[in-house]
Protein backbone atom coordinates (compact mmCIF):
# COMPACT_ATOMS: atom_id res chain seq x y z
CA UNK A 1 0.00 0.00 0.00
CA UNK A 2 1.42 3.63 -1.13
CA UNK A 3 2.58 5.48 1.85
CA UNK A 4 4.17 8.70 2.85
CA UNK A 5 7.46 8.77 3.85
CA UNK A 6 9.85 10.80 5.83
CA UNK A 7 13.88 11.41 6.36
CA UNK A 8 15.38 11.78 8.84
CA UNK A 9 13.37 10.29 11.35
CA UNK A 10 14.94 12.04 14.03
CA UNK A 11 17.41 15.32 13.20
CA UNK A 12 19.65 16.83 16.22
CA UNK A 13 20.43 20.50 15.27
CA UNK A 14 21.81 23.74 17.32
CA UNK A 15 19.98 26.66 17.98
CA UNK A 16 20.35 29.05 14.94
CA UNK A 17 21.32 25.90 12.36
CA UNK A 18 19.24 25.66 9.09
CA UNK A 19 17.50 22.19 8.57
CA UNK A 20 15.35 20.90 5.73
CA UNK A 21 13.25 17.73 6.70
CA UNK A 22 12.48 15.98 3.54
CA UNK A 23 9.03 14.03 2.43
CA UNK A 24 7.68 11.68 -0.36
CA UNK A 25 3.78 11.96 -0.62
CA UNK A 26 2.14 9.21 -2.37
CA UNK A 27 3.08 9.56 -6.23
CA UNK A 28 -0.39 10.70 -7.19
CA UNK A 29 -1.68 12.69 -4.44
CA UNK A 30 -1.25 16.89 -5.69
CA UNK A 31 -1.86 18.30 -2.00
CA UNK A 32 0.81 18.15 0.00
CA UNK A 33 1.09 19.34 3.88
CA UNK A 34 3.13 20.12 6.60
CA UNK A 35 2.11 19.86 10.44
CA UNK A 36 3.93 20.07 13.48
CA UNK A 37 3.56 18.27 17.53
CA UNK A 38 4.96 19.97 20.06
CA UNK A 39 5.21 17.00 22.94
CA UNK A 40 2.43 16.97 24.99
CA UNK A 41 0.50 19.58 23.07
CA UNK A 42 -2.12 18.64 19.61
CA UNK A 43 -1.02 18.45 16.10
CA UNK A 44 -0.83 21.92 14.41
CA UNK A 45 -1.56 22.53 10.93
CA UNK A 46 1.72 24.96 9.52
CA UNK A 47 1.31 25.14 5.90
CA UNK A 48 -0.55 23.22 2.73
CA UNK A 49 0.83 23.45 -1.11
CA UNK A 50 -0.68 22.57 -4.63
CA UNK A 51 0.73 23.16 -8.04
CA UNK A 52 4.27 24.28 -6.76
CA UNK A 53 2.55 27.18 -4.48
CA UNK A 54 1.85 28.05 -0.93
CA UNK A 55 -1.85 27.74 -1.08
CA UNK A 56 -2.44 28.11 3.06
CA UNK A 57 -0.58 28.64 6.11
CA UNK A 58 -0.65 28.90 9.67
CA UNK A 59 0.80 31.82 11.90
CA UNK A 60 3.64 29.50 13.19
CA UNK A 61 4.77 29.39 9.29
CA UNK A 62 6.87 32.98 9.53
CA UNK A 63 9.55 33.69 7.25
CA UNK A 64 12.01 31.39 8.82
CA UNK A 65 10.14 28.59 7.17
CA UNK A 66 10.11 27.62 3.88
CA UNK A 67 8.72 24.46 1.57
CA UNK A 68 9.45 23.41 -1.62
CA UNK A 69 8.55 20.26 -4.06
CA UNK A 70 12.45 20.25 -5.49
CA UNK A 71 11.37 17.16 -8.19
CA UNK A 72 8.79 15.44 -9.30
CA UNK A 73 8.42 13.33 -5.67
CA UNK A 74 10.25 15.38 -2.62
CA UNK A 75 8.74 18.24 -0.16
CA UNK A 76 10.62 19.65 1.74
CA UNK A 77 10.84 22.43 4.79
CA UNK A 78 13.25 24.41 5.49
CA UNK A 79 13.78 26.21 8.42
CA UNK A 80 16.46 28.59 8.22
CA UNK A 81 17.61 29.03 11.71
CA UNK A 82 16.41 27.16 14.44
CA UNK A 83 15.02 28.14 17.50
CA UNK A 84 14.50 25.93 21.09
CA UNK A 85 10.84 26.41 20.46
CA UNK A 86 11.19 24.58 17.10
CA UNK A 87 11.42 21.09 18.97
CA UNK A 88 8.64 19.42 17.91
CA UNK A 89 7.98 16.14 15.59
CA UNK A 90 6.83 17.33 12.14
CA UNK A 91 4.41 15.57 9.85
CA UNK A 92 4.20 15.32 6.24
CA UNK A 93 0.77 14.70 4.57
CA UNK A 94 -0.59 14.11 1.21
CA UNK A 95 -3.79 13.94 -0.47
CA UNK A 96 -5.31 13.21 -3.50
CA UNK A 97 -7.45 16.37 -3.79
CA UNK A 98 -7.51 19.02 -1.36
CA UNK A 99 -10.64 18.04 0.46
CA UNK A 100 -10.30 14.43 0.18
CA UNK A 101 -8.63 12.02 3.24
CA UNK A 102 -5.17 13.34 4.44
CA UNK A 103 -2.07 10.61 4.63
CA UNK A 104 0.45 11.17 7.00
CA UNK A 105 4.50 10.07 7.33
CA UNK A 106 6.00 8.79 10.70
CA UNK A 107 7.52 11.82 11.16
CA UNK A 108 10.53 13.51 12.20
CA UNK A 109 11.37 13.94 15.40
CA UNK A 110 13.48 17.70 15.57
CA UNK A 111 15.32 18.56 18.70
CA UNK A 112 17.31 21.83 18.74
CA UNK A 113 19.78 22.28 21.58
CA UNK B 1 -11.52 30.48 15.37
CA UNK B 2 -11.74 26.95 15.27
CA UNK B 3 -11.34 24.58 18.41
CA UNK B 4 -11.96 20.86 18.50
CA UNK B 5 -12.44 19.24 22.01
CA UNK B 6 -12.17 15.44 22.56
CA UNK B 7 -13.80 14.20 25.88
CA UNK B 8 -12.18 11.92 27.61
CA UNK B 9 -8.63 12.92 27.75
CA UNK B 10 -8.01 8.72 28.68
CA UNK B 11 -9.96 6.33 28.79
CA UNK B 12 -9.30 2.72 30.60
CA UNK B 13 -11.75 -0.20 29.49
CA UNK B 14 -11.62 -4.15 29.95
CA UNK B 15 -11.61 -6.28 26.30
CA UNK B 16 -14.04 -6.84 24.64
CA UNK B 17 -15.83 -3.19 25.91
CA UNK B 18 -17.94 -1.48 23.45
CA UNK B 19 -16.59 2.25 23.95
CA UNK B 20 -17.78 5.89 22.52
CA UNK B 21 -14.99 8.45 21.63
CA UNK B 22 -16.58 12.07 21.31
CA UNK B 23 -15.40 14.96 19.59
CA UNK B 24 -16.50 18.38 19.59
CA UNK B 25 -15.87 21.84 17.75
CA UNK B 26 -16.95 25.32 17.63
CA UNK B 27 -17.26 25.77 14.11
CA UNK B 28 -20.38 24.05 12.09
CA UNK B 29 -18.65 25.46 8.47
CA UNK B 30 -16.54 22.63 7.90
CA UNK B 31 -16.14 20.20 5.04
CA UNK B 32 -15.33 16.92 6.39
CA UNK B 33 -13.80 15.03 9.17
CA UNK B 34 -11.13 12.78 9.82
CA UNK B 35 -10.44 10.61 12.73
CA UNK B 36 -6.73 9.19 13.42
CA UNK B 37 -5.12 7.04 15.38
CA UNK B 38 -1.51 7.36 17.18
CA UNK B 39 0.59 5.34 18.74
CA UNK B 40 3.43 6.46 21.21
CA UNK B 41 5.97 8.04 19.08
CA UNK B 42 5.18 7.28 15.58
CA UNK B 43 3.27 9.09 13.01
CA UNK B 44 -0.79 9.26 12.23
CA UNK B 45 -2.85 6.56 10.73
CA UNK B 46 -6.22 7.89 9.20
CA UNK B 47 -9.21 5.70 10.49
CA UNK B 48 -12.20 7.15 8.51
CA UNK B 49 -13.00 10.23 6.81
CA UNK B 50 -16.73 11.77 6.67
CA UNK B 51 -17.92 14.05 4.66
CA UNK B 52 -19.55 17.28 6.40
CA UNK B 53 -22.68 15.48 3.86
CA UNK B 54 -22.95 12.38 5.68
CA UNK B 55 -24.20 11.51 8.53
CA UNK B 56 -21.91 8.46 9.40
CA UNK B 57 -18.98 5.86 8.10
CA UNK B 58 -18.34 2.37 9.15
CA UNK B 59 -14.70 0.43 9.09
CA UNK B 60 -14.66 -3.12 10.27
CA UNK B 61 -14.98 -2.86 14.25
CA UNK B 62 -15.29 1.23 14.18
CA UNK B 63 -18.45 3.69 13.35
CA UNK B 64 -18.11 7.11 13.10
CA UNK B 65 -20.95 9.70 13.31
CA UNK B 66 -21.36 13.28 12.02
CA UNK B 67 -24.08 16.26 13.69
CA UNK B 68 -22.51 19.02 11.94
CA UNK B 69 -25.16 21.17 13.05
CA UNK B 70 -24.61 20.45 16.87
CA UNK B 71 -20.95 20.30 16.80
CA UNK B 72 -20.33 17.18 17.50
CA UNK B 73 -18.69 13.64 16.23
CA UNK B 74 -18.53 10.18 17.52
CA UNK B 75 -16.16 7.38 17.14
CA UNK B 76 -17.71 3.82 18.26
CA UNK B 77 -15.67 1.24 18.84
CA UNK B 78 -16.65 -2.31 19.02
CA UNK B 79 -15.77 -5.31 20.90
CA UNK B 80 -12.39 -3.76 22.12
CA UNK B 81 -8.69 -5.56 21.88
CA UNK B 82 -5.71 -4.57 23.60
CA UNK B 83 -3.92 -4.28 19.93
CA UNK B 84 -6.75 -1.19 19.63
CA UNK B 85 -4.71 0.89 22.87
CA UNK B 86 -3.57 3.80 21.14
CA UNK B 87 -4.39 7.83 21.25
CA UNK B 88 -7.47 8.70 18.70
CA UNK B 89 -7.48 11.83 17.12
CA UNK B 90 -10.44 13.87 15.67
CA UNK B 91 -9.61 16.87 12.90
CA UNK B 92 -12.04 18.98 11.08
CA UNK B 93 -11.04 20.30 7.78
CA UNK B 94 -11.99 23.83 6.94
CA UNK B 95 -13.80 24.62 3.64
CA UNK B 96 -11.68 26.07 1.44
CA UNK B 97 -8.91 24.92 -0.69
CA UNK B 98 -6.20 24.50 1.45
CA UNK B 99 -8.17 22.49 3.68
CA UNK B 100 -6.31 22.69 7.15
CA UNK B 101 -6.77 20.29 9.61
CA UNK B 102 -7.60 21.45 13.02
CA UNK B 103 -7.15 18.44 15.63
CA UNK B 104 -8.41 18.03 18.85
CA UNK B 105 -6.25 16.92 22.09
CA UNK B 106 -6.86 13.38 21.77
CA UNK B 107 -7.98 10.34 24.04
CA UNK B 108 -5.67 8.44 25.03
CA UNK B 109 -7.30 4.48 25.35
CA UNK B 110 -5.66 1.77 27.09
CA UNK B 111 -7.67 -1.76 26.28
CA UNK B 112 -6.64 -4.15 29.33
CA UNK B 113 -6.28 -8.02 28.67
Amino acid sequence: EPEVTQTPSHQVTQMGQEVILRCVPISNHLYFYWYRQILGQKVEFLVSFYNNEISEKSEIFDDQFSVERPDGSNFTLKIRSTKLEDSAMYFCASSEQGLNEQFFGPGTRLTVL
Amino acid sequence: KQEVTQIPAALSVPEGENLVLNCSFTDSAIYNLQWFRQDPGKGLTSLLLIQSSQREQTSGRLNASLDKSSGRSTLYIAASQPGDSATYLCAVGRSNAGNMLTFGGGTRLMVKP
